[in-house]
């Protein structure tokens, strides 16, 4: 039982390139998010998926997609990198088991940092 | 909109001492989730504690605890008997329970270091 992964650990970009960072959880968890750490500012929301299927935007969603490739996967694409989206990334799930009243947890992947040259 | 507010950029502690670090946080919910999460250097995001606003009773984690206070929003976190391995990033992150919200919102963090 990995938890939740993310590949890569680490990436260089020139501005103008694109990549996808890839997210993968083993959990049977229903819900799936993407952040960004930016030094001073927490974390903060760019994309979340309640449930297979469905995508929706988080806090700062400019400048990238989403994938929810099925229950597992999550990706995370970066059409045209720019300086200001250098960054740590991380991937989260929960399992969301439903109601309004849920005592469920994110557990996070171990992050993607990202340079932007 | 919610929001969270950890006010402590940076906290210093002796090791084997008690130290509190402080969040606040805005919600016109009354229903919602609080949480803890240690950052150490490795990046990893660790959840420490939990509370639910419908419960009265402050939660406890080992040498973590918390002091939850509905009515003024605020949400600290105690350390007893610090240890090494207590030094890391802390985040309070706030959860509602509005149908449809999955989201967390999170505090900036506060730098905790822990004095040999």
């Amino acid at each position: 039982n990995a938890g939740v992964t993310q590949t890569p650990k680490f990436q260089v970009l020139k501005t103008g390139q694109s990549m996808t960072l890839q997210c993968a959880q083993d959990m049977n968890h229903n819900s799936m998010y993407w952040y960004r750490q930016d030094p001073g500012m927490g974390l903060r929301l760019i994309y979340y998926s309640a449930s297979e299927g469905t995508t929706d935007k988080g806090e700062v969603p400019n400048g990238y997609n989403v994938s929810r490739l099925n229950k597992r996967e999550f990706s995370l694409r970066l059409e045209s990198a720019a300086p200001s989206q250098t960054s740590v990334y991380f991937c989260a799930s929960m399992r969301l088991a439903g109601g309004f009243i849920s005592t469920d947890t994110q557990y996070f992947g171990p992050g993607t940092r990202l340079t932007v040259l | 909109a919610q929001t969270v507010t950890q006010s402590q950029p940076e906290m210093s502690v002796q090791e084997a001492e008690t130290v509190t670090l402080s969040c606040t946080y805005d919600t016109s919910e009354s229903d919602y989730y609080l949480f803890w999460y240690k950052q150490p250097p490795s990046r990893q995001m660790i959840l420490v504690i939990r509370q639910e606003a419908y419960k009265q009773q402050n939660a406890t984690e080992n040498r973590f605890s918390v002091n939850f206070q509905k009515a003024a929003k605020s949400f600290s976190l105690k350390i007893s008997d610090s240890q090494l391995g207590d030094a890391a990033m802390y985040f309070c992150a706030y959860r509602g329970t509005t149908s449809g919200t999955y989201k967390y919102i999170f505090g900036t963090g506060t730098r905790l270091k822990v004095l040999a």
